[in-house]
């Protein structure tokens, strides 16, 4: 069974700390993102990685960075967290091949900045 | 750009009777449309796509839907609804073309099955 897999359901973190969301993909899928999903905006891209060391801004990339050193794996990292960065964080892959190829999801995970 | 507009943030069906969730795309291109199901605390799952021929699309748990190029939409379908089929559904669309492009979703609908 294909699996995107992130390194926490739930993250309390303080506001000026610096936060990493882990994903981990074992389909061997070149493309990576990150989204965030917030009610009534459903979800907005801040990332993604078409190849290993590659990375592309999405919609909403300010106060945001990501790193992909490997190709199982996309790290979503928060400079600085403000209390405007808490929401749900969605992990998704997808594999190259083609247009109509759809992604795959992790679980999520909810991020509160106190 | 593309876009996605998914026009009830709800829609409320009885046990057993249709379901139908909207969504209308907006491409310069040839569309590629997805659905995508959220149970309550989970990531999203992929339910079916439309990329080419047959307008009607069939996918996972008894649903399709229909793609319909003139009025520039991908309504989710269902012929009797499951209390179970509560959740959040979302619609995606990605333009055809040269290079990468990134799929544009929907704001989402909740669909409530009442007993």
């Amino acid at each position: 069974d294909v699996k995107v897999t992130q390194s926490s359901r739930y993250l309390v973190k303080r506001t000026g700390e610096k936060v990493f969301l882990e994903c981990v993909q074992d389909m061997d899928h070149e493309n990576m993102f990150w989204y965030r999903q917030d009610p009534g905006l459903g979800l907005r891209l801040i990332y993604f990685s078409y190849d290993v060391k590659m990375k592309e801004k999405g919609d909403i990339p300010e106060g945001y960075s990501v790193s992909r050193e490997k190709k199982e794996r996309f790290s979503l990292i928060l400079e600085s967290a403000s209390t405007n960065q808490t929401s749900m964080y969605l992990c998704a892959s997808s594999a190259r091949a083609g247009w109509g190829t759809e992604a795959f999801f992790g679980q999520g995970t909810r991020l509160t900045v106190v | 750009a593309q876009s996605v507009a998914q026009p009830e943030d709800q829609v409320n069906v009885a046990e057993g009777n249709p379901l139908t969730v909207k969504c209308t795309y907006s491409v310069s291109g040839n569309p590629y449309l997805f659905w995508y199901v959220q149970y309550p605390n989970r990531g999203l799952q992929f339910l079916l796509k439309y990329i080419t021929g047959d307008n009607l699309v069939k996918g996972s748990y008894g649903f399709e839907a229909e793609f319909n190029k003139s009025q520039t939409s991908f309504h989710l379908k269902k012929p009797s609804a499951l209390v179970s089929d509560s959740a959040l559904y979302f619609c995606a669309v990605r333009e055809g073309s040269g290079g990468y492009q990134k799929v544009t979703f929907g704001t989402g609908t909740k669909l409530q099955v009442i007993p």
